[in-house]
């Protein structure tokens, strides 16, 4: 079954500084997905991935897939308190399903 | 506003006590599904349902049922519930199935003492 580990678990950035979470897939990926959820609230759609080589931008935040399709990365540049959350990345799990890795928490101290 | 409406947004209760989450959506999707987050576990799908009447198994069903009598409602139901069932649970919802982009309510956080 598809499987989805995320790194780093957490973070700790200053305000301004740019900072990676990366999601690495045990199988070749056909759809990748980023959520943020802000602490004890729903999921919202960031963006998502399907090209090998794909890289998608909203605002100050970029996603990646790699060309083998099985890791992709988000990169936030001058980080902001309103990118605190929790960062989840998902794809295709098969039966209907998205599957999640665990998330990365960020904070962004001022 | 297109969105997915949970309730209740918190809930405590007591083992055994059949309890509901209510799901709607205003989208006309027809795809829904439920889902709990735990702590080094993530997002589990409980169940899910293609359209009306057509609900399917998710990753951990076990002590929950859901019915789907009208397109834009999704409850969840604990005829039974169990301090293990302690948890976050998220309804989404999409157009026509996973995995597209999901949309998500915000949230129910149920404690079972």
């Amino acid at each position: 079954s598809q499987e989805l580990e995320q790194s780093p678990q957490s973070l700790i950035v200053q305000e301004g500084k740019n900072l990676t979470i990366n999601c690495t897939s045990s199988k070749t990926l056909y759809g990748l997905y980023w959520y943020k959820q802000k602490y004890g609230e729903g999921l919202i759609f960031l963006m998502m991935l399907q090209k090998g080589g794909e890289e998608k931008s909203h605002e100050k935040i970029t996603a990646k897939l790699d060309e083998k399709k099985q890791q992709s990365s988000l990169h936030i540049t001058a980080s902001q308190p309103s990118h605190a959350g929790i960062y989840l990345c998902g794809a295709d799990g098969g039966f209907q399903k998205l599957v999640f890795g665990t998330g990365t928490r960020l904070l962004v101290s001022p | 506003e297109a969105q997915v409406t949970q309730n209740p947004r918190y809930l405590i209760t007591v083992t055994g006590k059949k309890l509901t989450v209510t799901c709607s959506q205003n989208m006309n999707h027809e795809y829904m599904s439920w889902y709990r987050q735990d702590p080094g576990l993530g997002l589990r799908q409980i169940y899910y349902s293609m359209n009306v009447e057509v609900t399917d198994k998710g990753d951990v069903p076990e002590g929950y049922k859901v019915s789907r009598k009208e397109k834009r409602n999704f409850p969840l139901i604990l005829e039974s519930p169990s301090p293990n069932q302690t948890s976050l649970y998220f309804c989404a919802s999409s157009l026509f199935g996973a995995p597209e982009k999901l949309f998500f309510g915000s949230g129910t956080q149920l404690s079972v003492l």
